[in-house]
């Protein structure tokens, strides 16, 4: 699998939109770039996920540079319940998945 | 919504005891996975299951280590001899087909710690 370089942590307003960037200037192309979540010691949970066009579902946002060598997640109007540790993972097509250490957001009251 | 559920949600075991965690992955899909988390480390990937066999495994998924899906819903984990270092919150996963475009989908984890 590609590799992936997150920020380490983010601060954000709640009600403001959040905006995590990922870099994966290795990606090949076959690969998607799927995102995740874990809030506290809970399970991961799954956000989205594109191969190389914008996407969008009721939880976020995924916007995919047109050589796909980075990402961004937006959160549109972040609450305190957003508050998590966010992986952007580059699945290969295999069938697991490798965590990296993510971005850790906060948001901010 | 469909989801994974997975029991119990906190196992205290004594070293060198056997330990089973327990998994319902979702109902209609195929592939099922373990994952496990180190306090304060990355989730890593243990083991996926297809079709009633293991499909890949990592190193850490030695002779101590077993899966089974027993029926028609549960799929398990069993800890042979558990040691000091199994010690991690065990996360169960499954997903409708394998391969990119086909997103996993995690229970809440068992916490398991060895005594």
């Amino acid at each position: 699998d590609a590799k992936t370089t997150q920020p380490t942590s983010m601060d954000c307003a709640e009600g403001r939109a959040a905006n995590l960037p990922c870099n994966h200037s290795t990606i090949s192309g076959n690969e998607y770039v799927y995102w995740y979540r874990q809030i506290h010691s809970q399970g991961p949970q799954y956000i989205i996920h594109g191969l190389k066009n914008n996407e969008t579902n009721e939880m976020a946002s995924l916007i995919i540079t047109e050589d796909r060598k980075s990402s961004t997640l937006i959160l549109p109007h972040a609450t305190l319940r957003d508050t998590a540790v966010y992986y952007c993972i580059v699945f290969a097509g295999y069938q697991k998945v490798t965590f990296g250490t993510g971005t850790k957001l906060q948001v901010i009251p | 919504e469909p989801e994974v559920t997975q029991t119990p949600s906190h196992q205290v075991t004594q070293m060198g005891q056997e330990v089973i965690l327990r998994c319902v992955p979702i109902s209609n899909h195929l592939y099922f996975y373990w994952y496990r988390q180190i306090l304060g480390q990355k989730v890593e990937f243990l083991v996926s299951f297809y079709n009633n066999e293991i499909s890949e495994k990592s190193e850490i998924f030695d002779d101590q280590f077993s899966v089974e899906r027993p029926d028609g819903s549960n799929f398990t984990l069993k800890i042979r001899s558990t040691k000091l270092e199994d010690s991690a919150m065990y996360f169960c996963a499954s997903s409708e087909e394998a391969g990119a475009g086909y997103e996993q989908y995690f229970g809440p984890g068992t916490r398991l710690t060895v005594t």
